[in-house]
C-alpha cells in the first residue's frame, strides 16, 4: 500500500514558467513532510520541509504549499531553470522522523530552455 | 569532505554470490539507513540503526544483513544475490531517529548478472 501518492510523473516546463508537484497522504499520524531533489547519479538532497501546524513555507523559488484537511501538499519551483531539471520526491513521516521517511514514486522534472 | 561516504560505487557480480557495499557518515550523526532505489527510482526504507543498534527492519529478505561496528559506519552484506537484487542502495544518516531531515551518500549501483 503506497502511503504517499504523487504526481505527475513528468514534467516538462518552460524556462521562467511555475513548476507543482503534487502529493497526497493517506496515514494522519504523519508529521513532518520533507521534499528531496536527486540529480543523476547522485543521492538525494533535502529541498524543504514543512510541519503540519503552516500552510505555506517558501525558501527562495521554492514552496511547499499544505493543506492538512485534505490531505495534500504540493512543491512549487517560480521561475523554473534549466538547473532544477531533477527527480522530485515528496516524503513523509511520523512519530518525529523515528520510523523513517516514507517516499512519493519521484518526479522527473524537465525545464526547457 | 564527503559527509556519507559509500564504496563501492558499482558492483556487478553473478546470480549466487556474496557482496557488501560499506558507508561512513563523518557528520558525527546518531542514526543511518539503508534505503534501495529501483529501476523505476522508487526509494524504500530497508533498515536503519540509531547508535550501533538496529531500530526499523524492513520487510527484507534475510540474505541482508546489516552490520553497524559503530556509530559512523553501517554495512551491508548481501547473500546469495539474485536478479531482483538489482537497484542503487542509498546510505544515509541524520542527527537523531526524530529528525527527518536525512542525508544521503551518492549511491552504489548493484547490478546482477
Amino acid at each position: 500500500q503506497q502511503q504517499v501518492k504523487q504526481s505527475p510523473q513528468s514534467l516538462i516546463v518552460q524556462k521562467g514558467g511555475i513548476s507543482i508537484i503534487n502529493c497526497a497522504y493517506e496515514n494522519t499520524a504523519f508529521d513532518y513532510f520533507p521534499w528531496y531533489q536527486q540529480f543523476p547519479g547522485k543521492g538525494p538532497a533535502l529541498l524543504i520541509a514543512i510541519r503540519p501546524d503552516v500552510s505555506e513555507k517558501k525558501e527562495g523559488r521554492f514552496t511547499i504549499s499544505f493543506n492538512k484537511s485534505a490531505k495534500q501538499f504540493s512543491l512549487h519551483i517560480m521561475d523554473s531553470q534549466p538547473g532544477d531539471s531533477a527527480t522530485y520526491f515528496c516524503a513523509a513521516s511520523s512519530g518525529g522522523g523515528a520510523d523513517g521517511l516514507t517516499f512519493g514514486k519521484g518526479t522527473h522534472l524537465i525545464i526547457q530552455p | 569532505d564527503t559527509a556519507v561516504s559509500q564504496t563501492p560505487k558499482y558492483l556487478v557480480t553473478q546470480m549466487g554470490n556474496d557482496k557488501s557495499i560499506k558507508c561512513e557518515q563523518n557528520l558525527g550523526h546518531d542514526t543511518m539507513y539503508w534505503y534501495k532505489q529501483d529501476s523505476k527510482k522508487f526509494l524504500k526504507i530497508m533498515f536503519s540503526y540509531n547508535n550501533k543498534e538496529l531500530i526499523i527492519n524492513e520487510t527484507v529478505p534475510n540474505r541482508f544483513s546489516p552490520k553497524s561496528p559503530d556509530k559512523a559506519h553501517l554495512n551491508l552484506h548481501i547473500n546469495s544475490l539474485e536478479l531482483g537484487d538489482s537497484a542503487v542502495y542509498f546510505c544515509a544518516s541524520s542527527q537523531d531517529p526524530g529528525s527527518g531531515e536525512l542525508f544521503f551518500g551518492e549511491g552504489s549501483r548493484l547490478t546482477v548478472l
